[in-house]
């Protein structure tokens, strides 16, 4: 049963390009969960994704930056005219259907998104 | 609002001393809590959970208790390897978001 499976690994863009992560979860998961997490800090909560629904975006920027999660195929988060500030790891991660938020969370390798 | 304080690193010992993280929380519901490693260049995962007041949770020697009282949910291990080198967050959960401590850099020397 494969995990959490995020792509690129590893993405370099340069400031003003757009930079598109990849997050496909685990078989059967049906909520998404998109991380930050900035060198030396902990993570921080950007959005809550079910399939065609966006469910908490609390976390996220208000410029530049959105998520989807299609019926079809994986989840996306695009950031938009990216900055140096916007170098992190991202990380997915997903739960299966039932309690939501109270499930575990299973975790993708990350994103290192690198802005040059 | 909901949070985690979780103990600063960076922590350094020996092989085979005794770990202890601290971690408490702020909750205006009932949360979950957990704890995750994430070792270098990957993702984080789950190491242990409790779920209701009193739980403890434990898995590869480490152990930590859900204390209502003091809104604690320490971390313990009684005699730590070096492949227990990584960082370890706190984090707490009462519905559609988890909320993740700052991290506890820990390394193990021989």
């Amino acid at each position: 049963n494969a995990g959490v499976m995020q792509n690129p690994r590893h993405l370099v863009r340069r400031r003003g390009q757009e930079a598109r992560l990849r997050c496909s979860p685990m078989k059967g998961h049906s909520h998404v969960y998109w991380y930050r997490q900035l060198p030396e800090e902990g993570l921080k909560f950007m959005v809550y994704l079910q399939k065609e629904n966006i469910i908490d975006e609390s976390g996220m920027p208000k410029e530049r930056f959105s998520a989807e999660f299609p019926k079809e195929g994986p989840s996306i988060l695009r950031i938009q005219q990216v900055v140096r500030g916007d170098s992190a790891a991202y990380f997915c991660a997903s739960s299966p259907p039932g309690r939501g938020g109270y499930n575990e969370q299973f975790f993708g390798p990350g994103t290192r998104l690198t802005v040059l | 609002g909901d949070s985690v304080t979780q103990m600063e690193g960076p922590v350094t010992l020996s092989e085979e001393a005794f770990l202890t993280i601290n971690c408490t929380y702020t909750a205006t519901g009932y949360p979950s809590l957990f704890w995750y490693v994430q070792y270098p260049g990957e993702g984080l995962q789950l190491l242990l959970k409790a779920t209701k007041a009193d739980d403890k949770g434990s898995n590869k020697g480490f152990e930590a208790t859900y204390r209502k009282e003091t809104t604690s949910f320490h971390l313990e291990k009684g005699s730590v390897q070096v492949s227990d080198s990584a960082v370890y967050f706190c984090a707490l959960n009462t519905g559609n978001q988890f909320y993740f401590g700052t991290g506890t850099s820990l390394t193990v020397i021989p």
